[in-house]
């Protein structure tokens, strides 16, 4: 596609259960980020997907949060039994390498997950 | 580790007057410094970055932003500013390993 889509771009979901996010990639781009964004807040950064190096997963916040990607495109962020505090914008984003846009990432337009 | 601050919350500015939204980063190695732009519900937009070369680099609508090697800073600015440019501004700075860290943010208000 021509940019970064992101699915669902709403999700809401009662406390205790497991959601699942979803991420495709600019065709082409090997880096993908996920962040998160709380409320009128900056962005905390979550997981990093470079090629097939093993992901940077250092800023995951527990252990209830992973994310995979399939095939060197396509990523899923996984929460489990989610917490009200979980609640966020989840934005993923790829990096193009080369050419003029190296190193800029490409956001989508994020997910939205309320927990009640 | 590295880390990017933007030391103000909110920049608030008139209509026309001079803006600039402050950086500061730390990183090893070479600094790879990106600003960002969020307007209301909206994903964030890339605006302009430094690689290497000219200290002073151009971006979209009209920003521009200094690189200050000594001060390690990486000030946005605009000479004119407009009303449609306020929204939610982020800086960040890319290691050599590729990974993206990004300060809190600052809100640019501009008043007609």
């Amino acid at each position: 596609g021509a940019g970064v889509s992101q699915s669902p771009s709403n999700k809401v979901t009662e406390k205790g259960k497991d959601v699942e996010l979803r991420c495709d990639p600019i065709s082409g781009h090997t880096a993908l980020y996920w962040y998160r964004q709380s409320l009128g807040q900056g962005l905390e950064f979550l997981i990093y997907f470079q090629g097939n190096s093993a992901p940077d997963k250092s800023g995951l916040p527990s252990d209830r949060f992973s994310a995979e990607r399939t095939g060197g495109s396509v990523s899923t962020l996984t929460i489990q039994r989610t917490q009200q505090e979980d609640s966020a914008v989840y934005l993923c984003a790829s990096i193009s390498t080369g050419g003029a846009s190296a190193g800029e990432l490409f956001f989508g337009e994020g997910s939205r997950l309320t927990v009640l | 580790a590295q880390s990017v601050a933007q030391p103000e919350d909110q920049v608030n500015v008139a209509e026309g007057n001079p803006l600039t939204v402050k950086c500061t980063y730390s990183v090893s190695g070479n600094p790879y410094l990106f600003w960002y732009v969020q307007y209301p519900n909206r994903g964030l937009q890339f605006l302009l970055k430094y690689i290497t070369g000219d200290n002073l680099v151009k971006g979209s609508y009209g920003f521009e932003a200094e690189f200050n090697k000594s001060q390690t800073s990486f000030h946005l600015k605009k000479p004119s500013a407009l009303v449609s440019d306020s929204a939610l501004y982020f800086c960040a700075v890319r290691d050599w390993a590729g990974k993206s860290t990004f300060g809190d943010g600052t809100t640019l208000t501009v008043k007609p």
